[in-house]
């Protein structure tokens, strides 16, 4: 089983929507969790980190649900230049080697 | 500007040729890494580093070696390129183990014939 998984998608959504991403992970040793977005043909770039308690950045809210083993993107009233993909990725807090990638979401936003 | 940067961008060559990636990062970061990026497979973790002269394997060190001689500089060799190694290659770094942002490169666009 792989360490962290998300629907690949492509979520196709109309501007103005709101979407929702989700992500499970395999290790409940699991210690901290980020989403991170990439541009077509960029780098991958830290988008927000997800708190225990949820946490909210402008039109993007995070969650986290360490019963489950889940965390989710939520995106409100969605613009052109969200689009993008979105990966997952998990933190374990031992080894050097310890950040765990998600294959990604890809959104496009139609106008 | 200071931040972590990756030559060639592109690179075309061919199979059995040793092609070499170069990385450097300016903030002194001890951990870098080296991932690869497929259609279908997502980042894969290819070589990383925790320190000057520390490397480890990561999941795909097939048909790669790196070295890390200076802190700021993370090169990754295809010794014997094979068309599978045709990607997209990133090459990140973070301040430590448990810092949850990693920095990434522009990425290496690489195509082997």
């Amino acid at each position: 089983r792989k360490e962290v998984e998300q629907d690949p998608g492509p979520f196709n959504v109309p501007e103005g929507a709101t979407v929702a991403f989700n992500c499970t992970y395999s290790n409940s040793a699991s210690q901290s969790f980020f989403w991170y977005r990439q541009d077509c043909r960029k780098e991958p770039k830290l988008l927000m980190s997800v708190y225990s308690s949820g946490n909210e950045d402008g039109r993007f809210t995070a969650q986290l649900n360490r019963a489950s083993q889940y965390i989710s993107l939520l995106i409100r009233d969605s613009k052109l230049s969200d689009s993008a993909t979105y990966l997952c990725v998990v933190n374990r807090q031992t080894g050097a080697n310890n950040l765990f990638f998600g294959t990604g979401t890809r959104l496009t936003v139609i106008p | 500007d200071a931040g972590i940067t990756q030559s060639p961008r592109y690179k075309i060559t061919e199979t059995g040729r040793q092609v070499t990636l170069m990385c450097h990062q300016t903030w002194s970061h001890s951990y870098m890494f080296w991932y690869r990026q497929d259609l279908g497979h997502g980042l894969r973790l290819i070589y990383y580093s925790a320190a000057a002269d520390i490397t480890d394997k990561g999941e795909v060190p097939d048909g790669y070696v790196v070295s890390r001689s200076k802190t700021e500089n993370f090169p990754l060799t295809l010794e014997s390129a094979t068309r599978s190694q045709t990607s997209v290659y990133f090459c990140a770094s973070r301040a430590g183990p448990n810092t949850g942002e990693l920095f990434f490169g522009e990425g290496s666009r690489l195509t082997v014939l």
